[in-house]
């Protein structure tokens, strides 16, 4: 099967600080990988879509400059949340995939707590 | 937009007993996905339907693609207390180039020994 890793999969930080967020695919390659967030209780929310070397595509109402994405290879994408505040407490999943059409596979989450 | 709304938004049910949920858009899709997210955890694909009137099953798992292509249904039978989680139908966004996919609201299944 596919497999996608996060790391890491869970992390507390101090209001004002930028944490990273990686997202992997293990065993196969993906042209495409998605950034969701997903608050208690509630279903997943698309942030943005990222392609492999360029600009990701950002969901109406998330601020590019504060969820910036990179999508660097076609195993590894990054979501970093700057100068992080407490509503951006949250679980952040990422998925991929391998070409249009095919399934995402998501990955096991990462948990954000900002104090 | 696109939504998709499932009912019911939670079920609590003894172990051994069947389960149904569905999932309905106001639109229509020409792909359902049923994934089931355990705690903590990222969604993992049960089941997919491309095709309207299409039936798949998946052991226990049964789901529906509906002739309107409006609705999907998933049953579970013999329910076990590892079927714990969320049940999210998705489908992919109409006016996205890339098959982004909008998510249903979620049922809690919760399993009783």
């Amino acid at each position: 099967g596919a497999v996608v890793s996060q790391h890491p999969s869970w992390v507390i930080c101090k209001s004002g600080t930028s944490v990273k967020i990686e997202c992997r695919s293990l065993d196969f390659q993906a042209t495409t990988m998605f950034w969701y967030r997903q608050f208690p209780k509630q279903s997943l929310m698309l942030m943005a879509t990222s392609n492999e070397g360029s600009k990701a595509t950002y969901e109406q109402g998330v601020e590019k400059d504060k969820f910036l994405i990179n999508h660097a290879s076609l195993t590894l994408s990054t979501l970093t949340v700057t100068s992080a505040h407490p509503e951006d407490s949250s679980f952040y999943i990422c998925s991929a995939k391998r070409g249009e059409g095919e399934t995402q596979y998501f990955g096991p989450g990462t948990r954000l707590l900002v104090l | 937009g696109q939504q998709l709304n499932q009912s019911p938004q939670s079920m609590f049910i003894q172990e051994g007993e069947d389960v149904s949920m569905n999932c309905t858009s106001s639109s229509i899709f020409n792909t359902w996905l049923w994934y089931k997210q355990d705690p903590g955890e990222g969604p993992v694909l049960l089941i997919a339907l491309y095709k309207a009137g299409e039936l798949t099953s998946n052991g226990r798992l049964t789901a529906q693609f509906g002739i309107t292509r409006k609705d999907s249904f998933l049953n579970i039978s013999a329910s076990i207390p590892s079927d714990v989680g969320i049940y999210f139908c998705a489908g992919p966004d109409h006016g996205g180039a890339t098959n982004k996919l909008i998510f249903g609201t979620g049922t809690l299944l919760a399993v009783q020994p």
